[in-house]
């Protein structure tokens, strides 16, 4: 069946660093890809979102690109702030986009 | 904006209570879900619905039903509660078009006593 396997936290990293988080899925035909962040005590709220093979997806200086040959997904950003502490799900729906497969989270503390 | 509203934040309920968690979105999404979220166990599906009055299980349905009797809205409903039920609880809705992401509710935090 369909999959997500995400990189492991916890993940600290000093403000301004470079950012990777690594999310591979197993899917069948063509899936979406989607990141996720939830903030403490909140539910989650889209980041950033691909459709299709190259597709690049951005948001809030994150960036993402559907890479189907290597069925990657990997988040990343230039320089993290403080304020991106927050839990980061990877996602995928099936083709017809009616079913969800999450990755199981990873926290990223930011330190001044 | 779409709005996922659940209708609560934080509920703590003894063991052997029926409880019941309200979801309600405003955008016609035929698709709801829930979900719940437990530390290094990341999201796992309870039970999701397609339209009215449809339901089917999801990964871990034990112990939970769920009722749609409006578009709308999306109970889940835990019928004797447990400790092991104690969780937070996430309630999505979307739209069945591929490539639209799923909304999510602020979440439902739950002790079970």
């Amino acid at each position: 069946g369909d999959s997500v396997t995400q990189m492991e936290g916890p993940v600290t990293l000093s403000e301004e660093a470079f950012l990777t988080i690594n999310c591979t899925y197993t899917a069948t035909g063509y899936p979406s890809l989607f990141w996720y962040v939830q903030y403490p005590g909140e539910g989650l709220q889209l980041l950033l979102k691909a459709t299709k093979a190259d597709d690049k997806g951005s948001n809030k200086g994150f960036e993402a690109t559907y890479r189907k040959e290597t069925t990657s997904f990997h988040l990343e950003k230039g320089s993290v702030q403080v304020s991106d502490s927050a839990v980061y799900f990877c996602a995928l729906s099936d083709q017809d986009g009616n079913q969800f497969y999450f990755g199981t989270g990873t926290s990223l503390t930011v330190i001044p | 904006d779409v709005k996922v509203t659940q209708s609560s934040r934080y509920l703590v309920k003894r063991t052997g209570e029926k409880v019941f968690l309200e979801c309600v979105q405003d955008m016609d999404h035929e698709n709801m879900f829930w979900y719940r979220q437990d530390p290094g166990l990341g999201l796992r599906l309870i039970y999701f619905s397609y339209d009215v009055k449809m339901k089917e299980k999801g990964d871990i349905p034990e112990g939970y039903s769920v009722s749609r009797e409006k578009k709308e809205r999306f109970s889940l409903i835990l019928e004797s509660a447990s400790t092991n039920q104690t969780s937070m609880y996430l309630c999505a809705s979307s739209l069945p078009p591929r490539g639209a992401e799923a909304f999510f509710g602020q979440g439902t935090r739950l002790t079970v006593v």
